[in-house]
């Protein structure tokens, strides 16, 4: 139990171009979902904490309107990457939590973007 | 916020050899700890978890240590196999709010 899917598993774009990424719980029902970013040989940072039906909350440095959070039901939240650069190009994973009242997160197998 | 810092950040040790991992927190107000083992390209992986009410906890070759007071609490793994490879990530978290530790490179050699 407590799966959480991504999708795409990577994807590669242009410059300037929008991507989105999608976060589903897959055997749950998620209030709140996490997205964190890992760039090469580095931890996974919080980017965002999303809300299911309430905006997001970003963490200090993290432009909101670069990285648009919706968490429009209870197993799914999307990252969009607007006006991507190279420097987005990175790890991008989600996780689900307090299934249950427990404290465990689930995260998804994550997301490689790479933009060029 | 939440500061978590961990050492070593490389660790190499032989087959059979024990391996200790280190974290310290900023915020008493942390009261979850896992660790995580992420290979290459994979998600982070739950290995082992305490809570703030606790000072130790064993799941096999696992277990884990809990200072409250000094705010510091560490990953030690016996026997280790080369199967163990990977890096190590501490976390600490008030709520549902995970904050990471720097990761561990572990490299158990034959």
């Amino acid at each position: 139990g407590a799966v959480v899917s991504q999708h795409p598993s990577w994807v590669i774009c242009k410059s300037g171009t929008s991507v989105k990424i999608e976060c589903r719980s897959l055997d749950f029902q998620a209030t709140t979902m996490f997205w964190y970013r890992q760039f090469p040989k580095q931890s996974l940072m919080l980017m965002a904490t999303s809300n299911e039906g309430s905006k997001a909350t970003y963490e200090q440095g993290v432009e909101k309107d670069k990285f648009l959070i919706n968490h429009a039901s209870l197993t799914l939240s999307t990252l969009t990457v607007t006006s991507a650069h190279p420097e987005d190009s990175s790890f991008y994973i989600c996780s689900a939590g307090s299934v249950g009242g427990s404290y465990e997160q689930y995260f998804g197998p994550g997301t490689r973007l790479t933009v060029t | 916020g939440e500061n978590v810092e961990q050492h070593p950040s490389t660790l190499s040790v032989q087959e059979g050899d024990s391996a200790v991992i280190k974290c310290t927190y900023s915020d008493s107000a942390s009261n979850y700890f896992p660790w995580y083992k992420q290979e290459l390209g994979k998600r982070p992986q739950l290995i082992i978890d305490i809570r703030s009410n606790v000072g130790e906890k064993k799941d096999q070759r696992i277990a884990v240590t809990l200072n409250k007071t000094a705010k510091h609490f560490s990953l030690h793994i016996t026997e280790t196999q080369p199967e163990d490879s990977a890096v190590y990530f501490c976390a600490a978290s008030i709520g549902d709010k995970l904050t990471f530790g720097t990761g561990t490179q572990l490299k158990v050699e034959l």
